[in-house]
Order: C-alpha cells, then sequence, then structure tokens
C-alpha cells in the first residue's frame, strides 16, 4: 500500500461547482499534513496547511480525520484558474521528508 | 527573489553522461530536499540534509546517484552514468526545522537523456 493515496482523477466540474477530494495515509502516526496545488510543469506551491481541528481559507476548507487517516479539501464557487493537480502531502513522524500523493488533477470548465 | 533556486533550468544529456543539478536553497532554512517527479505523478522524495548532515536517502537514490550539501547552504545533487530511465523533473525544495513547517520548491531542473 502507498503511504498517500489519491484519486488521480480529472475532476472535470463547470464553474462555480464544489468539488471535494480525498486522501488517505497510511502511517497513523503522521504529524503535519498539507495540500498544495501544482499547475502544468511548475513546481507545487503550498495551498494550505490542514489541521487537527479543520481549517479554511477564503473558497477552500480542509479537514484531517485522524481516526480514518484520511484528509480531505473541499473548493467551493470553482474558478476557471483553480483547474491545475492537488497534491496531499503528510510528513510522517518516523522521518522528516515530506511524502507525496500522486495528486488529483481538477479541470474548472466554463 | 529570496525563493528556492535551480539551476540550469533544463538539461538534456546523452545517455552515459555525468550532469550536476544545483539548489540554492532559501537562506534561513536548514532543511533542504531532493525530489523527482515524471508526468503523472507526484513528486518521490529522493534525500534530504538538515545543514550540511545528509539524513535520509530514499532506496530509489542508486548508486548513480550522489547529493552533497558541504557548507549546509546551497546542494549539488550528481547523476553519473545517466539512463533514459532518468528523465524527469528534479526539485528541491527547503524548510524550517519542526513539525507543521512547510517545505518551499524551486523551479525545477528538467532532464532529458537521448
Amino acid at each position: 500500500r502507498k503511504e498517500v493515496e489519491q484519486d488521480p482523477g480529472p475532476f472535470n466540474v463547470p464553474e462555480g461547482a464544489t468539488v471535494a477530494f480525498n486522501c488517505t495515509y497510511s502511517n497513523s502516526a503522521s504529524q503535519s499534513f498539507f495540500w498544495y496545488r501544482q499547475d502544468c510543469r511548475k513546481e507545487p506551491k503550498l495551498l494550505m496547511s490542514v489541521y487537527s481541528s479543520g481549517n479554511e481559507d477564503g473558497r477552500f476548507t480542509a479537514q484531517l480525520n485522524r481516526a480514518s487517516q484520511y484528509i480531505s479539501l473541499l473548493i467551493r464557487d470553482s474558478k476557471l484558474s483553480d483547474s491545475a493537480t492537488y497534491l496531499c502531502v503528510v510528513n510522517p513522524n518516523y522521518g522528516q521528508n515530506f511524502v507525496f500523493g500522486p495528486g488529483t488533477r481538477l479541470s474548472v470548465l466554463p | 527573489d529570496t525563493g528556492v533556486s535551480q539551476n540550469p533550468r533544463h538539461k538534456i544529456t546523452k545517455r552515459g553522461q555525468n550532469v550536476t543539478f544545483r539548489c540554492d536553497p532559501i537562506s534561513e532554512h536548514n532543511r533542504l530536499y531532493w525530489y523527482r517527479q515524471t508526468l503523472g505523478q507526484g513528486p518521490e522524495f529522493l534525500t534530504y540534509f538538515q545543514n550540511e548532515a545528509q539524513l535520509e536517502k530514499s532506496r530509489l537514490l542508486s548508486d548513480r546517484f550522489s547529493a552533497e550539501r558541504p557548507k549546509g547552504s546551497f546542494s549539488t545533487l550528481e547523476i553519473q552514468r545517466t539512463e533514459q530511465g532518468d528523465s524527469a523533473m528534479y526539485l528541491c525544495a527547503s524548510s524550517l526545522t519542526g513539525q507543521g513547517t512547510e517545505a518551499f520548491f524551486g523551479q525545477g531542473t528538467r532532464l532529458t537523456v537521448v
């Protein structure tokens, strides 16, 4: 089983739609969680950290469920500019590297 | 520009040649990471440094790969006797120490082995 798993998509949604991505991780001792965004042929950039209590940043909401070992990202009122690959990232407790999922590709259509 | 800097941005090399990439992290970051990414995949961890010490290496890092961070600042990643399977984007990232701190990425070096 891979350490971090995501549905690769693609998710094709119309502008204004709400879309949700899930991610599961295998190491129950993992401590830090993030969502990164990666545009085509660009480097990954931090979208938001994920906190135990859940957190929101504008149209984006991240949730963490430690018991089920999954992380979610909700995007409301999708914009064309949200089209990108969304990478789930976990910082395991046993090591210090960041472990990336394969990414979920989102296309927001006009 | 105070972000993570990588060079070259692109490298085309013939199979069997050696290549070296450089990464300059954000100046106050003591951790530096190397990742490899191929099309349609997430970044795969290769190795990381805390200051000048190389603390972890992935099994993906074969004997042909070596990384250094001699003074705890910039880092180099060398690939010897390149193979076509080495063609990928090589990403460098840096971070501060501590849980919850995020990694900041450079723009990557795209390697093509022909």
